[in-house]
Protein backbone atom coordinates (compact mmCIF):
# COMPACT_ATOMS: atom_id res chain seq x y z
CA UNK A 1 0.00 0.00 0.00
CA UNK A 2 2.43 2.17 -0.43
CA UNK A 3 1.13 5.89 -1.78
CA UNK A 4 1.09 7.26 -5.44
CA UNK A 5 3.20 9.47 -6.71
CA UNK A 6 2.14 13.12 -7.58
CA UNK A 7 4.54 16.30 -8.34
CA UNK A 8 4.78 18.00 -4.58
CA UNK A 9 3.72 21.81 -6.71
CA UNK A 10 2.84 22.68 -9.64
CA UNK A 11 1.99 26.53 -10.77
CA UNK A 12 0.33 28.52 -13.43
CA UNK A 13 -0.70 31.95 -14.14
CA UNK A 14 -4.47 32.36 -14.64
CA UNK A 15 -5.74 31.35 -17.90
CA UNK A 16 -3.45 28.89 -18.61
CA UNK A 17 -3.59 24.63 -18.38
CA UNK A 18 -1.63 23.12 -15.86
CA UNK A 19 -1.83 18.60 -15.52
CA UNK A 20 -0.87 17.11 -12.19
CA UNK A 21 0.49 13.56 -12.57
CA UNK A 22 -0.09 10.78 -10.06
CA UNK A 23 1.82 7.36 -10.88
CA UNK A 24 1.25 3.89 -9.63
CA UNK A 25 1.70 0.45 -10.38
CA UNK A 26 -0.55 -2.32 -12.34
CA UNK A 27 -2.08 -3.51 -9.15
CA UNK A 28 -3.92 -0.05 -8.83
CA UNK A 29 -3.39 2.99 -11.11
CA UNK A 30 -2.66 0.91 -13.76
CA UNK A 31 -4.86 -2.03 -13.21
CA UNK A 32 -8.05 0.15 -12.12
CA UNK A 33 -11.03 1.70 -13.63
CA UNK A 34 -11.55 3.89 -10.92
CA UNK A 35 -9.40 6.84 -9.98
CA UNK A 36 -10.84 9.89 -8.68
CA UNK A 37 -9.23 13.10 -8.25
CA UNK A 38 -10.25 15.25 -4.84
CA UNK A 39 -9.41 19.28 -3.78
CA UNK A 40 -8.77 20.31 -0.65
CA UNK A 41 -8.38 24.34 0.47
CA UNK A 42 -6.50 25.09 3.91
CA UNK A 43 -8.92 23.62 6.85
CA UNK A 44 -11.27 22.06 4.26
CA UNK A 45 -12.74 18.34 3.70
CA UNK A 46 -11.56 16.78 0.73
CA UNK A 47 -14.01 17.72 -2.57
CA UNK A 48 -14.22 14.85 -5.57
CA UNK A 49 -13.55 16.16 -8.54
CA UNK A 50 -13.19 13.47 -11.32
CA UNK A 51 -14.45 9.50 -10.45
CA UNK A 52 -13.57 6.85 -12.91
CA UNK A 53 -10.20 8.59 -14.84
CA UNK A 54 -12.60 10.61 -16.54
CA UNK A 55 -16.09 11.28 -15.30
CA UNK A 56 -17.13 14.85 -13.94
CA UNK A 57 -19.36 14.82 -11.05
CA UNK A 58 -22.52 17.22 -11.35
CA UNK A 59 -21.89 20.50 -9.90
CA UNK A 60 -17.60 19.94 -10.73
CA UNK A 61 -16.70 23.04 -13.46
CA UNK A 62 -15.96 21.41 -16.81
CA UNK A 63 -12.28 23.22 -16.76
CA UNK A 64 -11.28 19.91 -14.49
CA UNK A 65 -10.24 17.21 -16.90
CA UNK A 66 -9.16 13.45 -16.15
CA UNK A 67 -7.40 10.57 -18.20
CA UNK A 68 -5.18 7.90 -17.97
CA UNK A 69 -2.12 5.92 -19.68
CA UNK A 70 -0.79 2.75 -18.37
CA UNK A 71 -0.09 3.16 -14.70
CA UNK A 72 -0.09 7.02 -14.89
CA UNK A 73 -3.42 9.46 -14.22
CA UNK A 74 -3.43 12.67 -14.70
CA UNK A 75 -5.69 15.95 -13.92
CA UNK A 76 -5.63 18.79 -16.10
CA UNK A 77 -6.66 22.35 -15.00
CA UNK A 78 -7.74 24.31 -18.08
CA UNK A 79 -8.15 27.78 -17.45
CA UNK A 80 -6.81 28.38 -14.18
CA UNK A 81 -8.45 30.47 -11.80
CA UNK A 82 -7.98 32.01 -8.35
CA UNK A 83 -10.20 29.71 -6.66
CA UNK A 84 -8.61 26.78 -7.98
CA UNK A 85 -5.22 27.46 -5.62
CA UNK A 86 -5.90 24.24 -3.58
CA UNK A 87 -4.12 20.83 -2.82
CA UNK A 88 -4.98 17.99 -4.98
CA UNK A 89 -4.82 13.76 -4.51
CA UNK A 90 -5.43 11.38 -6.68
CA UNK A 91 -6.76 8.32 -5.31
CA UNK A 92 -6.73 4.69 -6.88
CA UNK A 93 -9.03 1.56 -5.87
CA UNK A 94 -6.56 -1.15 -6.13
CA UNK A 95 -7.01 -5.19 -6.42
CA UNK A 96 -6.85 -6.13 -2.70
CA UNK A 97 -9.69 -3.63 -2.34
CA UNK A 98 -7.76 -0.90 -0.86
CA UNK A 99 -7.74 2.35 -1.60
CA UNK A 100 -5.09 4.54 -2.21
CA UNK A 101 -4.53 8.11 -1.94
CA UNK A 102 -1.10 10.16 -3.66
CA UNK A 103 1.05 12.24 -2.06
CA UNK A 104 -0.78 15.21 -3.08
CA UNK A 105 0.33 18.21 -4.94
CA UNK A 106 -0.38 22.00 -3.98
CA UNK A 107 -1.61 24.23 -7.49
CA UNK A 108 -0.21 27.93 -7.05
CA UNK A 109 -1.91 30.26 -9.06
CA UNK A 110 0.73 32.99 -9.75
CA UNK B 1 -28.63 17.54 1.74
CA UNK B 2 -26.21 14.87 2.55
CA UNK B 3 -24.21 15.57 5.78
CA UNK B 4 -22.30 13.49 8.10
CA UNK B 5 -20.61 15.15 11.63
CA UNK B 6 -17.95 13.40 13.01
CA UNK B 7 -17.24 13.42 16.58
CA UNK B 8 -14.97 11.70 19.08
CA UNK B 9 -12.20 13.29 18.65
CA UNK B 10 -9.26 13.95 21.30
CA UNK B 11 -6.32 14.18 23.57
CA UNK B 12 -4.98 10.35 24.68
CA UNK B 13 -2.05 8.99 25.47
CA UNK B 14 0.49 6.83 23.76
CA UNK B 15 -1.04 2.94 23.75
CA UNK B 16 -4.42 4.13 24.74
CA UNK B 17 -7.98 4.06 22.82
CA UNK B 18 -10.48 6.48 21.37
CA UNK B 19 -13.70 5.43 19.14
CA UNK B 20 -14.91 7.76 16.85
CA UNK B 21 -18.35 8.49 15.67
CA UNK B 22 -19.73 9.64 12.32
CA UNK B 23 -23.11 10.48 12.01
CA UNK B 24 -24.96 10.66 8.96
CA UNK B 25 -28.59 12.17 7.02
CA UNK B 26 -30.14 13.26 4.57
CA UNK B 27 -29.69 10.04 2.32
CA UNK B 28 -30.53 6.33 3.21
CA UNK B 29 -27.00 5.62 4.81
CA UNK B 30 -28.18 1.72 4.75
CA UNK B 31 -27.12 1.07 0.85
CA UNK B 32 -23.86 3.14 1.29
CA UNK B 33 -20.28 1.52 1.76
CA UNK B 34 -18.47 4.21 3.80
CA UNK B 35 -14.53 4.78 5.13
CA UNK B 36 -12.40 6.55 7.11
CA UNK B 37 -10.02 8.52 5.96
CA UNK B 38 -6.90 10.69 7.91
CA UNK B 39 -4.62 13.17 7.63
CA UNK B 40 -1.83 14.07 9.73
CA UNK B 41 -0.80 17.44 10.22
CA UNK B 42 0.41 19.31 7.29
CA UNK B 43 0.33 15.79 5.79
CA UNK B 44 -1.51 14.21 2.66
CA UNK B 45 -4.26 12.09 2.57
CA UNK B 46 -4.40 8.52 4.04
CA UNK B 47 -6.88 5.57 3.56
CA UNK B 48 -7.55 4.14 6.75
CA UNK B 49 -10.84 1.53 6.37
CA UNK B 50 -13.85 0.82 4.69
CA UNK B 51 -17.50 -0.98 5.68
CA UNK B 52 -19.59 -2.48 3.14
CA UNK B 53 -23.62 -0.99 3.20
CA UNK B 54 -24.28 -4.31 5.67
CA UNK B 55 -21.18 -4.17 7.61
CA UNK B 56 -20.18 -7.81 6.44
CA UNK B 57 -16.90 -6.99 4.11
CA UNK B 58 -14.32 -4.84 5.63
CA UNK B 59 -10.97 -3.71 4.69
CA UNK B 60 -7.91 -2.06 6.44
CA UNK B 61 -4.86 -0.05 5.58
CA UNK B 62 -1.88 -2.07 6.52
CA UNK B 63 -0.61 0.82 8.94
CA UNK B 64 -4.07 -0.09 11.30
CA UNK B 65 -4.73 -3.14 11.13
CA UNK B 66 -5.12 -5.41 14.29
CA UNK B 67 -5.52 -2.09 16.24
CA UNK B 68 -8.52 -0.27 14.39
CA UNK B 69 -11.88 -1.30 14.00
CA UNK B 70 -14.97 -0.36 12.00
CA UNK B 71 -18.43 -0.86 12.40
CA UNK B 72 -21.70 0.60 11.61
CA UNK B 73 -25.00 0.77 12.79
CA UNK B 74 -27.48 1.09 10.15
CA UNK B 75 -30.34 1.79 12.79
CA UNK B 76 -28.48 5.16 14.07
CA UNK B 77 -27.40 6.41 10.57
CA UNK B 78 -23.68 5.82 12.25
CA UNK B 79 -20.31 4.66 11.56
CA UNK B 80 -17.77 3.98 13.77
CA UNK B 81 -14.30 3.82 14.33
CA UNK B 82 -12.46 1.91 17.75
CA UNK B 83 -8.68 3.01 17.82
CA UNK B 84 -6.79 0.76 20.02
CA UNK B 85 -2.65 0.87 20.93
CA UNK B 86 -2.87 4.13 19.66
CA UNK B 87 0.59 5.69 18.83
CA UNK B 88 1.73 9.01 18.13
CA UNK B 89 1.57 8.44 14.43
CA UNK B 90 -1.88 8.17 14.36
CA UNK B 91 -2.07 11.91 15.59
CA UNK B 92 -4.05 13.23 12.47
CA UNK B 93 -7.71 14.55 11.60
CA UNK B 94 -10.06 11.62 11.08
CA UNK B 95 -12.67 12.18 8.30
CA UNK B 96 -15.83 9.95 7.13
CA UNK B 97 -16.33 9.28 3.80
CA UNK B 98 -19.62 8.01 1.93
CA UNK B 99 -18.56 5.65 -0.88
CA UNK B 100 -20.83 6.28 -4.32
CA UNK B 101 -22.71 3.35 -5.49
CA UNK B 102 -21.79 3.37 -8.58
CA UNK B 103 -18.39 3.70 -8.45
CA UNK B 104 -14.96 3.22 -6.28
CA UNK B 105 -14.58 7.00 -5.43
CA UNK B 106 -15.90 8.85 -1.85
CA UNK B 107 -17.98 11.30 -2.92
CA UNK B 108 -19.09 12.89 0.31
CA UNK B 109 -17.39 13.63 2.53
CA UNK B 110 -17.42 14.82 6.40
CA UNK B 111 -15.33 18.41 8.29
CA UNK B 112 -13.28 15.65 10.50
CA UNK B 113 -12.49 15.36 13.73
CA UNK B 114 -9.23 15.41 15.09
CA UNK B 115 -7.46 12.72 17.23
CA UNK B 116 -4.17 13.37 19.25
CA UNK B 117 -2.06 10.58 20.85
CA UNK B 118 0.64 12.17 23.14
CA UNK B 119 2.23 12.09 26.68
Amino acid sequence: QSALTQPASVSGSPGQSITISCSGTSSDVGGSKYVSWYQQHPGKAPKLMISDVSNRPSGVSNRFSGSKSGNTASLTISGLQAEDEADYYCNSYSSSSTYVFGTGTKVTVL
Amino acid sequence: EVQMVESGGGLVNPGGSLRLSCEASGFTFSVYPMNWVRQAPGKGLEWVSSISSSGSSIYYADSVKGRFTISRDNTKNSLYLQMNSLRVEDTAVYYCARESRDGFHMDYWGQGTLATVSS
